[in-house]
């Protein structure tokens, strides 16, 4: 069974920064591009990054380009994202995602992690 | 970036009715389009990808049709447990961008 398990989220002061992991376990990892996911708190969704299954690619929404890095670590099939010089507005829940090989579908979410942004 | 305009953005239905909802991208995107169902306090499940694939285990009441701009999930026979917060999203051209959401209810 896929299962995707986001920790580090919490209660971070603006400009600070914050790493988030997601440990990934039943299916092999290092084949799988993956992604990150956030949701604003009662709103809808929002892509923030991917990355290459072998780490080699990454991809950012323009928001978070130079602040935020996706990264990964196939011998501990785990996925993070380093978000620094945090704001208000990127307080949300962030899911992790396995993609699909064809068409880079969101196949698989992660429970969520929520950070909240504030002073 | 190409915007997904849904609607409606909340509906009410009665079981065992059939309901449609509607996904408008602002530019041509070749069906490279998913629906994504979110239930109350859950993460979101893969329903439908390429426009009308079925993604693995989900009821066959679901289904997807539509191209060029114009997409829709329609639910046949409304069952409770498809009370959710229904979501498409393109991948036709990054940054990868979703609709607002459908809220589906019982009436």
């Amino acid at each position: 069974e896929v299962q995707l398990v986001e920790s580090g989220g919490g209660l971070v002061q603006p400009g600070r920064s914050m790493k988030l992991s997601c440990a990934a376990s039943g299916f092999t990892f290092n084949n799988y591009d993956m992604a990150w996911v956030c949701q604003a708190p009662k709103k809808g969704l929002e892509w923030v990054a991917t990355i290459s299954y072998d780490g080699s690619s990454t991809y950012y929404r323009d928001s978070v380009k130079g602040r935020f890095t996706i990264s990964r670590d196939n011998a501990k099939s785990t996925l993070y994202l380093q978000m620094d010089s945090l704001r208000s507005e990127d307080t949300a829940t962030y899911y992790c995602a396995r993609l699909t090989t064809v068409g880079h579908w969101f196949a698989y979410w992660g429970q969520g992690t929520l950070v909240t942004v504030s002073s | 970036d190409i915007q997904m305009t849904q609607s409606p953005a909340s509906l009410s239905a009665s079981l065992g009715e059939t309901v449609t909802i509607e996904c408008l991208a602002s530019e041509d995107i070749y069906s490279n389009l998913a629906w994504y169902q979110q239930k109350p306090g859950k993460s979101p499940q893969l329903l439908i990808y390429y426009a009308n694939s079925l993604n693995d285990g989900v009821p066959s009441r679901f289904s997807g049709s539509g191209s060029g701009t114009q997409y829709s999930l329609k639910i046949n026979s409304l069952q409770s447990e498809d009370v959710s917060i229904y979501f498409c999203q393109q991948n036709y051209d990054s940054p990868y961008t979703f609709g607002a959401g459908t809220k589906l209810e019982l009436k």
